[in-house]
């Protein structure tokens, strides 16, 4: 297990193309978030899973904005219709997360490098 | 709303000199706060977490719930210090604007 992946790392597309974002978790990590990064700003959350379960999504996440953990494994992040504000970094992030009890360290999150989204 | 707040985007600091990034924080329960670094051309990762109280690379952060802060402090800044710093709240974990420590020669 090398860490949290991300695929892939660059895309350009035309604006109005559908474009489709991997992660791959840590192995025993239960909990899995998306996040999203612009130029001087920090990761803004989008959603995140317990397992297969997503939880919550954030405002940001618009109907254009879709994921899923089929099996609670790898995530896919899709994104139709792309517009140019959709250009940023999109992280993603996992942590053991069992239960919130504070202090066991289960809500410490290992970060993947990032898919960089570009839309022209 | 739980909302994490970092005032400065840009703190420069000589080498040597002491280092503060301020965090202030809104959330209603007890919360779990962190600091994350994303050093130039790496991954954000942990830098520490208010409940295990340590020190890293000559790091502290103490949680004051009066003043619903989580400052970041160093004795002592070095070059390698310079990095973005971002201060995170659980539970969903949300993540302040983040800070620019520059630390000068």
């Amino acid at each position: 297990d090398t860490g949290v992946s991300q695929n892939p790392r660059h895309k350009i597309t035309k604006r109005g193309q559908n474009v489709t974002f991997r992660c791959d978790p840590i192995s025993e990590h239960n909990r899995l978030y998306w996040y999203r990064q612009t130029l001087g700003q920090g990761p803004e959350f989008l959603t995140y899973f317990q397992n297969e379960a997503q939880l919550e999504k954030s405002r940001l996440l618009s109907d254009r904005f879709s994921a899923e953990r089929p099996k609670g494994s790898f995530s896919t992040l899709e994104i139709q219709r792309t517009e140019q504000g959709d250009s940023a970094m999109y992280l993603c992030a996992s942590s053991r997360g069992t239960g919130s009890v504070i202090g066991s360290g289960a809500n410490v999150l290992t970060f993947g490098a990032g898919s960089r989204l570009t839309v022209l | 709303a739980q909302r994490v707040t970092q005032p400065e985007k840009l703190l420069s600091v000589f080498k040597g000199a002491p280092v503060e990034l301020k965090c202030n924080y809104s959330y209603s329960g007890s919360p779990e706060l962190f600091w994350y670094v994303q050093y130039s051309r790496q991954r954000l990762q942990l830098l520490l977490r208010h409940i295990s109280r340590e020190s890293i690379k000559g790091f502290t952060a103490d949680l004051n719930k009066g003043e619903t802060s989580f400052h970041l402090k160093k004795p002592f800044a070095q070059e390698e210090d310079s990095a973005m710093y971002y201060c995170a709240s659980y539970d969903k974990i949300i993540f302040g604007k983040g800070t620019r420590l520059h630390i000068l020669p």
